[in-house]
């Protein structure tokens, strides 16, 4: 079975740092991996996707994440943070099943 | 293009009452989810539907919850005699299939309900 674990629960973080959000996933299979960003009292939104070819994947509103294989990680980052990316992040993974596991979540909670 | 909604955006209803949720997803889209999200919580998977297949209902909580999809299209989620802690977020999502892997999900708006 497929588990996504997202290491932090809560990240501060103040305005124009950078960030990372972590994210290790496990499959037997090749997978696909997402990011999804969700503000408060709305649905989820993606901000970015690994299928296949470069392992580094640029998403919306200045966020990347690499895939590393041997790591087994896909770690977001953003290098210079706004107070608007206080959000809900979550990390998935889609490989061999047509249910997506999702990790519980990372508070991401920019300070000015 | 328009993306998935959901209606009611809120619901209140009284503990004991039976309740529907809606969800219209993105056309041509052949599978359809439904997740809860109570307060500060990730995502429960409830209900998978692909295509003309029998759904995945390996997520539902017990047997008040049910849904269908009606025409491969629009679905709905009934909650039978609410009780309080049914109270939560219900999202819906769609996306494309590809071999066995699903695609990114594209997310309605939610229901959010709450019951008294």
């Amino acid at each position: 079975a497929q588990s996504v674990t997202q290491l932090d629960s809560q990240v501060p973080v103040f305005e124009e740092a950078p960030v990372e959000l972590r994210c290790n996933y496990s499959s037997s299979v090749s997978v696909y991996l997402f990011w999804y960003v969700q503000y408060p009292n709305q649905g989820l939104q993606l901000l970015l996707k690994y299928l296949s070819g470069s392992t580094l994947v640029k998403g919306i509103n200045g966020f990347e994440a690499e895939f590393n294989k041997s790591q087994t990680s896909f770690h977001l980052r953003k290098p210079s943070v706004h107070i608007s990316d206080t959000a809900e992040y979550f990390c998935a993974s889609s490989g061999g099943s047509y249910i997506p596991t999702f990790g519980r979540g990372t508070s991401l909670i920019v300070h000015p | 293009g328009a993306g998935v909604s959901q209606s009611p955006s809120n619901k209140v209803t009284e503990k004991g009452k039976d309740v529907e949720l809606r969800c219209d997803p993105i056309s041509g889209h052949t599978a359809l989810y439904w997740y809860r999200q109570s307060l500060g919580q990730g995502l429960e998977f409830l209900i998978y539907f692909q295509g003309n297949s029998a759904p995945d209902k390996s997520g539902l909580p017990s047997d008040r919850f049910s849904a269908e999809r009606t025409g491969g299209s629009v679905s709905t989620l009934t909650i039978q005699r609410t009780q309080q802690e049914d109270s939560a977020v219900y999202l819906c999502a769609s996306s494309f299939i590809a071999g066995r892997s699903s695609y990114e999900q594209y997310f309605g708006p939610g229901t959010r309900l709450t019951v008294t």
